[in-house]
């Protein structure tokens, strides 16, 4: 069945430290790939997305993800985390022609500690 | 740009009633798709409208329904309003062709169902 898995539920970190967070897809065919932020209470931002061509990203706020097209994974980084980094991370999947019907995983709460 | 825009913020409905939901895509888009986010969960598609008609729809029962207007707002109605009901309801728009676009979501509308 295809899915959307991201392993980690809850992540801590340091204010300066670096941050990854992990996402894994199954799907039969590449997808085009996203991350989302959400902070408390509010909407879904797009963070950067992956359609093809270079396999590392840049994003917003610092962001970068990586393709690995071996291993199904569009795992998200950032070299120093920032206090306003504490958030929910979203990974989603959406197929070539699905007209934009994105799926997401279950999330990843980041939590920054000073 | 306002961007998208959901109403009402926070709705109260009592198990059984029908509640409707509205949305705004951001200036431009012509696509609207309607998501349900449980708490602690990732969002999950229910269905997009484009030209006025529901061009694809997730696996959510009858009881939710929708209708895009000729200005590309969006209505997303829920009869029979159960507990389970109760979640984030997210909008977002987009443009029908892929690309370098992507989905803009709004703030989301909190329906407590008791």
């Amino acid at each position: 069945a295809q899915s959307v898995t991201q392993p980690d539920i809850h992540i801590t970190v340091s204010e300066g430290a670096s941050l990854e967070l992990r996402c894994n897809y199954s799907y039969g065919a590449t997808p085009y790939l996203f991350w989302y932020v959400q902070s408390p209470g509010q909407g879904l931002q797009l963070l950067l997305k992956y359609f093809s061509g270079d396999t590392l990203v840049q994003g917003i706020k610092g962001f970068e993800a990586e393709f690995k097209r071996s291993q199904s994974s569009f795992n998200l980084r950032k070299p120093s985390v920032h206090w306003s980094d504490a958030a929910e991370y979203f990974c989603a999947v959406a197929l070539t022609d699905s007209w934009g019907k994105l799926q997401f995983g279950a999330g990843t709460q980041v939590v920054v500690t000073p | 740009d306002a961007g998208v825009t959901q109403s009402p913020t926070h709705l109260i409905k009592t198990r059984g009633q029908q509640v409707t939901l509205r949305c705004s895509p951001k200036s431009g888009h012509d696509t609207v798709s309607w998501y349900q986010q449980a708490l602690g969960q990732g969002p999950q598609f229910i269905f997009q409208y484009y030209e006025e008609e529901e061009r694809q729809r997730g696996n959510f029962p009858d009881r939710f329904s929708g209708h895009q207007f000729p200005n590309y707002s969006s209505e997303l109605n829920v009869n029979a309003l159960l507990l389970g009901d109760s979640a984030l309801y997210l909008c977002a728009s987009s443009l029908s062709r892929w690309g370098n676009t992507e989905a803009f979501f709004g703030q989301g509308t909190r329906l407590t169902v008791v």
